[in-house]
């Protein structure tokens, strides 16, 4: 089955320990992409990737970092969350051509205390 | 920079009967793609309906079109025969050709009634 899976679901942590969401695809997807959703704003994109070692940032990206080493995976890093970063995230990938459609993750409820 | 304006925060709709749901657009872009995505309440993001900007005819799948009226930078979704299941939010988006990001509004909650 074609998805994108994330982990973990949930997580509650405490500010300033460091955590990673690890984010996977079969679908052999050149693009990658994090976003996240807070009440009010919709999604927000935080770093994309185009291909494998190419990153960027999108519209928020401080508190973040990414890294494409394989195809497949692309972690979301928070070094040293903070409570503004308690929201829900998503991965999406999608094929770099045609109508480009993403398709998303389940969702990461993240909670930093 | 590309913005998406969803100016319904709420919308409720009778069992069976049509929505739509408003969706305007700004871009200085002139290829660009529009999206609709659905989010139940648990919190996945679903994939309906896709419409380019230079595509002639408005996109249709299933009981979802998108209503496209590119000089008025609009993109209305459409749901016909509403369902119970369809209560969800709702958020239209647009693809930036730029790093290929998409932009979302802030969405629209869908709420049916029987």
């Amino acid at each position: 089955e074609a998805q994108v899976t994330q982990n973990p679901r949930y997580l509650i942590t405490v500010t300033g320990k460091k955590l990673t969401v690890t984010c996977s695809q079969n679908m052999n997807h050149e693009y990658m992409s994090w976003y996240r959703q807070d009440p009010g704003l919709g999604l927000r994109q935080i770093y994309y990737s185009m291909n494998v070692e190419v990153t960027d940032k999108g519209d928020v990206p401080e508190g973040y970092k990414v890294s494409r080493k394989e195809k497949r995976n692309f972690p979301l890093i928070l070094e040293s969350p903070s409570p503004n970063q308690t929201s829900l995230y998503f991965c999406a990938s999608r094929v770099d051509r045609g109508k480009n459609t993403q398709y998303f993750g389940p969702g990461t409820r993240l909670t930093v205390l | 920079a590309q913005k998406i304006t969803q100016t319904q925060p709420g919308m409720f709709v009778q069992e069976k009967e049509a929505v739509t749901l408003d969706c305007t657009y700004d871009t200085s872009d002139q290829s660009y793609g529009l999206f609709w995505y659905k989010q139940p309440s648990s919190g996945e993001m679903i994939f309906l309906i896709y419409q380019g900007s230079y595509d002639e005819q408005n996109a249709t799948e299933g009981r979802y079109s998108l209503n496209f009226q590119k000089a008025r930078k609009s993109a209305n979704l459409v749901i016909s025969a509403s369902q119970l299941g369809d209560s969800a939010m709702y958020f239209c988006a647009m693809r930036d050709t730029g790093r290929r990001a998409l932009t979302f509004g802030s969405g629209t909650r869908l709420q049916v009634q029987p």
